[in-house]
């Protein structure tokens, strides 16, 4: 079971340069969510989703952009990249996103922004 | 959004020793899931705790869910070097659960 693919693991941009995250979940799961982990300050929402065509801001949205056309699929848009952006993003999918159903989260992505 | 705090920050054991590690809220919790993390991985669901009082066992782990619900700990007996890693607590905060709050989490090293 490939559970909650992301693309790339690492990736090393320059200020102001643009790029897309990739995350696909081959679960069917309707609830798909972004977070940045940086250290000392866990875990931040970024974007969720509760279904395609359905999108919504998180703790931490400014210079991110997303969108969702189909239910396995969830890019996560860097439109200008900033230091502020060097963090590890998760991609993470669930069932019906409350608390009593678990997160499945990819292997991350290590972006360094310089 | 609902703080959660997570003690201790760092912990350093041998193998074989026991320890608990706490999550705290000033606020109810509607329930409590708790996930580790090991090196370089995403962090994966330990365990999910919904009503006061409740225990749940895991091999050597042990969840407890306080009476108030405002409290939680997971204790582990005679650890090993692969319990190592980042234990976090997540609660579904005041959104319906389409935000699940973190804990900045126990970062556990288990020393041979």
């Amino acid at each position: 079971n490939a559970g909650v693919t992301q693309t790339p693991k690492f990736q090393v941009l320059k200020t102001g340069q643009s790029m897309t995250l990739q995350c696909a979940q081959d679960m069917n799961h309707e609830y798909m969510s972004w977070y940045r982990q940086d250290p000392g300050m866990g875990l931040r929402l970024i974007h969720y989703s509760v279904g395609a065509g359905i999108t919504d801001q998180g703790e931490v949205p400014n210079g991110y952009n997303v969108s969702r056309s189909t239910t396995e699929d969830f890019p996560l848009r860097l439109l200008s990249a900033a230091p502020s952006q060097t963090s590890v993003y998760f991609c993470a999918s669930s069932r019906t996103g409350t608390g009593y159903s678990p997160l499945h989260f990819g292997n991350g992505t290590r972006l360094t922004v310089t | 959004t609902q703080l959660l705090e997570q003690s201790p920050q760092f912990l350093s054991i041998q193998e074989g020793e026991n320890l608990t590690v706490y999550c705290n809220s000033s606020s109810v919790f509607s329930s409590l899931q708790w996930y580790r993390q090991e090196p370089g991985e995403g962090p994966v669901l330990l365990v999910t705790v919904v009503t006061g009082g409740e225990v749940k066992k895991l091999k050597r782990l042990t969840f407890q869910f306080g009476d108030a619900r405002k409290d939680s700990s997971l204790h582990i007996t005679a650890a090993q070097p692969g319990d190592t890693g980042l234990y976090l607590c997540a609660d579904p905060g005041s959104n319906s659960g389409y935000a699940l709050n973190f804990g900045k989490g126990t970062s556990l090293l288990v020393t041979p």
